[in-house]
């Protein structure tokens, strides 16, 4: 069966720190990868997807990244973090672009 | 621009009760529509999808889908206070990015 893994639960990062948060898939091949944000009490976010290798699309332009090195693991990254950048973030993936998602446990971003 | 526009509630209903969440989305092209549940300061977890107009039961949930009207339901039958949080609708043109709505927090009370 597919799982996927998110890491840390739980981030506390003063501002101007950098960031890099991890998400792996295991159990299938090729899925759409996808970082999503969801600011306190709204909705979520779509930030970055990836449909393969190398291939990332930005939603929102902002000071965050995002790379995809190799079929299963996405990073989101920032060089320099800004209060605003505070929320849960959250990995997931699909089979079909557009299909059914299936998000890991989140992170838990707070920047002081 | 798509959008799905849910009513953030909080909807509160008895244990024991029907409990009846809507979703609007504004692309008629829309294919595949699902339901996640969001527990407080949990990922969402994906419950229900539907692609075809009509009702679809799975357990004490049944997904309702009117593509003339562009209109999704989810209905959930003898709610439970472990029933309680918030609930999602997202829209599909398949072809395109998840839509989200931003949710409708659902509170059973004993």
């Amino acid at each position: 069966s597919q799982t996927i893994h998110q890491w840390p639960a739980t981030l506390v990062q003063p501002v101007g720190s950098p960031l890099s948060l991890e998400c792996t898939v295991e159990g299938t091949s090729n899925p759409n990868l996808y970082w999503y944000r969801q600011a306190a009490g709204r909705g979520l976010q779509l930030l970055f997807y990836s449909v393969g290798i190398g291939q990332i699309s930005s939603e929102v332009p902002q000071n965050l990244s995002a790379s995809r090195p190799q079929d299963r693991q996405f990073i989101l990254s920032s060089k320099k973090l800004l209060l605003s950048d505070s929320g849960f973030y959250l990995c997931a993936w699909s089979v079909f672009f557009g299909g059914e998602a299936f998000f890991g446990q989140g992170t838990r971003l707070t920047v002081v | 621009q798509k959008e799905v526009e849910q009513n953030s509630g909080p909807l509160s209903v008895p244990e024991g009760a029907i409990a009846s969440l809507n979703c609007t989305y504004s692309d008629r092209g829309s294919q595949s529509f699902f339901w996640y549940r969001q527990y407080s300061g949990k990922s969402p977890e994906l419950i229900m999808f539907i692609y075809s107009n009509g009702d679809k039961e799975d357990g004490r949930f049944t997904a309702q889908l009117n593509k003339a009207s562009q209109y999704v339901s989810l209905l959930i039958r003898d709610s439970q206070p472990s029933d309680s949080a918030t609930y999602l609708c997202a829209v599909s043109s398949n072809t395109d990015k998840l839509i989200f709505g931003t949710g409708t927090r659902l509170q059973v009370f004993p």
